[in-house]
């Protein structure tokens, strides 16, 4: 089983707030956890590698950590834009979490 | 700038036969693996299928094992994916990604086109 588990599957926060999505491994994948994000009928936007690495112009209030089987994806100071989809993927099988929707309270 | 543009996508038939493609521009497509990724209507993504820069490694998901098949054609700064013996379940938008080597097994998909539909229905 190399299945990927995000939660929770959807939160409500308001512009400003802090949020943390938490994505869990069936098993130790070291770093090779990525995190995307995905506004409504677009197409995913990547935003961290390798665990905690900021894809080139991503902002800097997205950060990503952990190692093993448990990785956060912490989003500080919500900005409007930022209510979307959250997805973590291994890099190892190229498998997606189920995804995690942040709606706007 | 790096653009990926999909097409081929459409209505066909359970049991049919559909060819995406995949042009890729603002960067030399050999030097890259590319992937197909899928979202089927309302859910989540699926990793699809994957190739090595040179064509020579292939990996599939095991759900279109034995009914798709990706390809590319450098020269022609093209990808590809075949999909043969379509069921309703391959019903979903289909991205092509890029797919850049951060260290060995820390891939990740960098560029996406805006996917194409691809609907099964009789």
């Amino acid at each position: 089983d190399l299945q990927l588990t995000q939660s929770p599957s959807s939160l409500s926060a308001s512009v400003g707030d802090t949020v943390t999505i938490t994505c869990r491994a069936s098993q130790s994948i070291s770093s090779y956890l990525n995190w995307y994000q995905q506004r409504p009928g677009k197409a995913p936007n990547p935003l961290i590698y390798a665990a905690s690495n900021l894809h080139s112009g991503v902002p800097s209030r997205f950060r990503g950590s952990g190692s093993g089987a448990d990785f956060t994806l912490t989003i500080s100071t919500l900005q409007p834009e930022d209510f979307a989809t959250y997805y973590c993927q291994r890099s190892d099988t190229k498998s997606f979490g189920q995804g995690t929707r942040l709606q706007i309270k | 700038e790096v653009q990926l543009v999909e097409s081929g996508g459409g209505l066909v038939q359970p049991g049919g036969s559909l060819r995406l493609s995949c042009g890729a521009s603002g960067f030399s497509l050999s030097n890259y693996w590319m992937s197909w990724v899928r979202q089927a209507p309302g859910r989540g993504l699926e990793w699809v299928a994957t190739i090595k820069g040179d064509g020579s490694e292939k990996y599939y998901v095991e759900s279109v094992k034995g009914r798709c098949t990706i390809s590319r054609d450098n020269a022609k700064n093209s990808l590809y994916l075949q999909m043969n013996s379509l069921r309703a379940e391959d019903t979903a938008v289909y991205y092509c990604a890029r797919e850049f080597v951060a260290a060995a097994l820390k891939n990740y998909f960098d560029s996406w086109g805006q996917g194409t539909l691809v609907t099964v229905s009789s």
